[in-house]
């Protein structure tokens, strides 16, 4: 069975930085694509950043660009999203998710809070 | 950028009716490559269509989607309790892989 579990989220001051983990399990991790959304309260999704199969090709939305890096550790069948210079309005929960070309993002976790406050 | 516009915002809609929701896309979506999810509050997404039509594997056969170039269209043929949820169409052509902003289907 996949299980994507993200870990990491809390509470940060704004400028502050935080790191995401999204361990997966259940898959040949090296396979996949994978990607970060959010949800901010009372919000829609957001698609945030996806990083290839290879880890060669990364994207990211114009809202967190050079400030998030997307990675990948495949010894230990790990992403990560490192955020740095958090704003308030990156609070969110932030959804990790798996894909594998020409296919969707097809299997999602269930999702970490990371809150920017003062 | 691809931008992906649903409606309506909100749709209120008794078990048993069906439901008719809209996602329209800026520009035409490459192959078709346009999913539908459902959302529910404090669960993972979950992708019910891709490719506009294919339905995700363990998806009842109630849910349908339709469409190609800029409009698409998922149809609920009869709405089970549990269908509702919040609903988003997505892109995943090319990035940025943009969500349209969601429509609530609600019970009336």
């Amino acid at each position: 069975e996949v299980q994507l579990l993200e870990s990491g989220g809390g509470l940060v001051q704004p400028g502050g930085s935080l790191r995401l983990s999204c361990a997966a399990s259940g898959l040949t991790f090296r396979n996949y694509a994978l990607t970060w959304a959010r949800q901010a309260p009372g919000k829609g999704l957001e698609w945030v950043s996806t990083i290839s199969y290879s880890g060669d090709n990364t994207h990211y939305a114009d809202s967190v660009k050079g400030r998030f890096t997307i990675s990948r550790d495949d010894s230990k069948n790990t992403l990560y999203l490192q955020m740095n210079s958090l704003r308030a309005e990156d609070t969110a929960v932030y959804y990790c998710a798996k894909r594998q070309w020409p296919d969707p993002f097809d299997y999602w976790g269930q999702g970490a809070l990371v809150t920017v406050s003062s | 950028e691809i931008v992906l516009t649903q409606s309506p915002g909100t749709l209120s809609l008794s078990p048993g009716e069906r439901a008719t929701l809209s996602c329209r896309a800026s520009q035409s979506v490459n192959s078709n490559y346009l999913a539908w999810y459902q959302h529910k509050p404090g669960q993972a997404p979950r992708l019910l269509i891709y490719g506009a039509s294919s339905r995700a594997t363990g998806i009842p056969d109630r849910f349908s989607g339709s469409g190609s170039g800029t409009d698409f269209t998922l149809t609920i043929s009869r709405l089970e309790p549990e269908d509702f949820a919040v609903f988003y169409c997505q892109h995943y052509g090319s990035a940025p892989y943009t969500f349209g902003q969601g429509t609530k289907l609600e019970i009336k």
